[in-house]
């Protein structure tokens, strides 16, 4: 079992609309939870990251975690063409390493 | 303050070539990690390197690969005698120290490799 899945997408949403994307993990000892943003050809970006449970909210995006399910999601309201690339999740537990998922190609139709 | 700098952003190499890649971390930072990025798979953890030490090499292939970051210039990720499976996305980042919060480390624009 790979530590965080991914469903790779894609994903085509109207401007506008409201994107789910949602990864698992397995480790229960994962502790901090992030979401990194990669447009074509360039590298990852982090969007923003969650230390334990809960909801973090920056803008138009919001990152959830729930612990009890292994569950991770990120939210993005008002959804702008500009915010088409793929979404990578990614879980840390103790040491240094990042554990990232295959990411899902998300396209934003004006 | 430029960011992760890594280069060639492009490689060709032969089957049986050496591929040499490097990566300049943000500056004052002396952490390295490298990574792969293979078609859906996405992003694996190779290696962790601090200044002339190798901290974490768990994701790192057995043979053919190797890293370094030395006291002077890039840190440098070889693989010898390449192979197509090697073919990939090879992404480093940095980050000033061993703290463990993720906004520390970033990422540079990736190195591609194709093996013909």
């Amino acid at each position: 079992q790979k530590e965080v899945e991914q469903d790779p997408g894609p994903l085509s949403v109207p401007e506008g609309a409201i994107v789910s994307l949602n990864c698992t993990y397995s480790n229960s000892a994962f502790q901090y939870f992030m979401w990194y943003r990669q447009y074509s050809r360039k590298g990852p970006e982090l969007l923003m990251y969650t230390y334990s449970s809960g909801n973090k909210e920056d803008g138009r995006f919001t990152a959830q975690v729930d612990k009890s399910s292994k569950y991770i999601s990120l939210f993005i309201r008002d959804s702008q063409p500009s915010d088409s690339a793929t979404y990578l999740c990614a879980s840390q537990g103790t040491g240094n390493q990042f554990y990232f998922g295959t990411g899902t190609s998300l396209t934003v139709i004006p | 303050n430029a960011g992760v700098m890594q280069n060639p952003r492009h490689l060709v190499r032969r089957r049986g070539q050496e591929a040499r890649l490097r990566c300049s971390p943000m500056k004052g930072h002396s952490h390295v990690y490298w990574y792969r990025q293979l078609p859906e798979e996405g992003l694996k953890f190779m290696v962790y390197l601090q200044k002339e030490n190798i901290i974490d090499e768990s994701g790192m292939p057995k043979e053919r690969f190797s890293a370094e970051f030395p006291k002077e210039g890039p840190s440098i990720l070889r693989i010898q005698q390449v192979v197509r499976g090697d073919s990939a996305a090879y992404f480093c980042a940095s980050s000033p120290s061993n703290l463990r919060a993720p906004d520390t480390q970033y990422f540079g624009p990736g190195t591609r490799l194709t093996v013909l």
